[in-house]
């Protein structure tokens, strides 16, 4: 049951920590999601990566966010220092993009609920 | 800017179908509707995507006007597992660089109803 694992599921951390979240896409897939959601702004993309590479992280807060694939299997965003705005739930999808396309369907892993307090 | 209009909620008794609409006035040629949907506490599912044509899987099924100013979500009969909210996304899939990204917006809540 092929399936995007993140880890951890809950994370509370105080401000000023650093925070790591892992995600283990789909084996085979080439292309990465990470999205944050909160209630107020709901779903918001913050990068997306082609074949380890990062094609877009135009929404992610550059001064303390930060997103890499040290490997094909491992993706990690990474928040330092964290703050209590930082708290939501955080999404990682994977998907197969094929010669120049995007990738037609996204799989979406069950989320790091992230509290900062 | 949103590409996609939707309404904020919607119900539908159980058993009964539950269409949902999704209004993208401004697509271009060259991309999509997708249709995802968010079950509490769970990450997005994909659900059925479409060019032009109307197409349907073992999910739903999905009407695209002729104009594809607008397109319907149609579930036929709905379960009370069908309770979530509906995203209706508009992207060009045959670029791979950033115009592909998958982009949500505020989405329809369905509730169903025995």
């Amino acid at each position: 049951d092929a399936r995007v694992t993140q880890t951890p599921r809950h994370k509370v951390t105080e401000m000023g920590q650093e925070v790591t979240m892992r995600c283990q896409p789909i084996l085979g897939h080439n292309t990465v999601f990470w999205y944050r959601q909160t209630m107020m702004q709901g779903l918001e993309l913050l990068a997306y990566f082609r074949n380890r590479a990062p094609l877009d992280d135009s929404g992610m807060p550059k001064d303390r966010f930060s997103a890499e694939m040290p490997d094909a299997t491992l993706a990690t965003l990474k928040i330092q220092p964290s703050e209590p705005r930082d708290s939501a739930v955080y999404f990682c999808a994977s998907g197969l993009a094929r010669d120049l396309s995007a990738a037609t369907e996204a799989f979406f892993g069950q989320g790091t609920r992230l509290t900062v307090v | 800017d949103a590409k996609t209009t939707q309404p904020t909620s919607m119900d539908c008794a159980e058993g009964r179908a539950a269409n949902l609409p999704c209004n993208h006035s401004t697509i271009s040629g060259n991309e999509y509707v997708y249709w995802y949907r968010q079950i509490h506490s769970q990450g997005p599912q994909y659900i059925i995507h479409g060019l032009k044509n109307n197409e349907t899987n073992e999910m739903a099924s999905l009407i695209i006007t002729e104009d594809r100013k607008s397109s319907t979500l149609i579930l036929p009969h709905a379960t009370l597992r069908d309770t979530a909210v509906y995203y209706c996304i508009v992207r060009a899939v045959n670029y791979g660089g950033s115009q592909g990204n998958l982009i949500f917006g505020k989405g329809t809540k369905l509730s169903v109803k025995p």
